[in-house]
């Protein structure tokens, strides 16, 4: 089955910093990859997500890249800020056919 | 739409009593997930549904685990008994199709 590893598990930035988070895959069968925020005491959101077809989303100061060669793909946030502070959650699936498998998440700091 | 809702927030309980947990799906939603999150594994998917019926159990980490969705617009997650290693936040997710996943607040229990 499909097999997703997440890097780093914490990341502290200085606020207007960049951050980056990185996913690697294993099943070269999926094609759908979301990215989802946890905040704290709540469940997971999704803030972005990209598809095969595709190598590169952006919305606002979040982007996703996706190297479907290397099967890895990774979350940009630029200009970040306090309430970026949140766990991240990179995943992968076959759309239609499997569900989500995660990451184990990326706890991001942004220091004011 | 009130999102997914679940119950009860918190638990607290001695080993070998029994543990039901409680979801409610966004109405219309016709998948519904059962995860686990833990420092140490992150988010598990323990079972998931398609139309009121199990699709796919092989997450669930033993017998003494068990989930019903006996309408659209209700599942339960037993624990019977229930051990300190279960402790951990459990997530309950919908989603129309295998789409965007919409995460309830989770419960969090924990096993003295």
């Amino acid at each position: 089955g499909e097999n997703v590893e997440q890097h780093p598990s914490t990341l502290s930035v200085q606020e207007g910093d960049s951050a980056v988070i990185k996913c690697t895959y294993s099943d070269s069968a999926s094609n759908y990859f979301p990215w989802y925020k946890q905040e704290l005491g709540k469940g997971p959101q999704l803030i972005i997500d990209i598809r095969s077809n595709v190598g590169e989303k952006k919305d606002q100061r979040i982007a996703v890249t996706l190297n479907k060669t290397a099967k890895h793909f990774s979350l940009h946030i630029t200009e970040t800020q306090p309430e970026d502070s949140a766990v991240y959650f990179c995943a992968a699936s076959i759309t239609g056919n499997t569900p989500l498998v995660f990451g184990k998440g990326t706890r991001l700091s942004v220091i004011a | 739409d009130a999102g997914v809702i679940q119950s009860p927030r918190h638990e607290v309980t001695e080993m070998g009593q029994e543990v039901t947990l409680r979801c409610k799906p966004i109405s219309g939603h016709d998948y519904l997930f059962w995860y686990r999150q833990t420092m140490m594994r992150g988010l598990e998917l323990l079972i998931y549904f398609n139309n009121n019926v199990p699709i796919d159990d092989s997450g669930m980490p033993e017998d003494r685990f068990s989930a019903k969705m006996p309408n659209a617009s209700f599942s339960t997650l037993k624990i019977q008994p229930s051990e300190p290693r279960d402790s951990a936040v459990y997530f309950c997710a919908s989603s129309l199709g295998p789409g965007e996943l919409f995460f309830g607040e989770g419960s969090r229990l924990t096993v003295l």
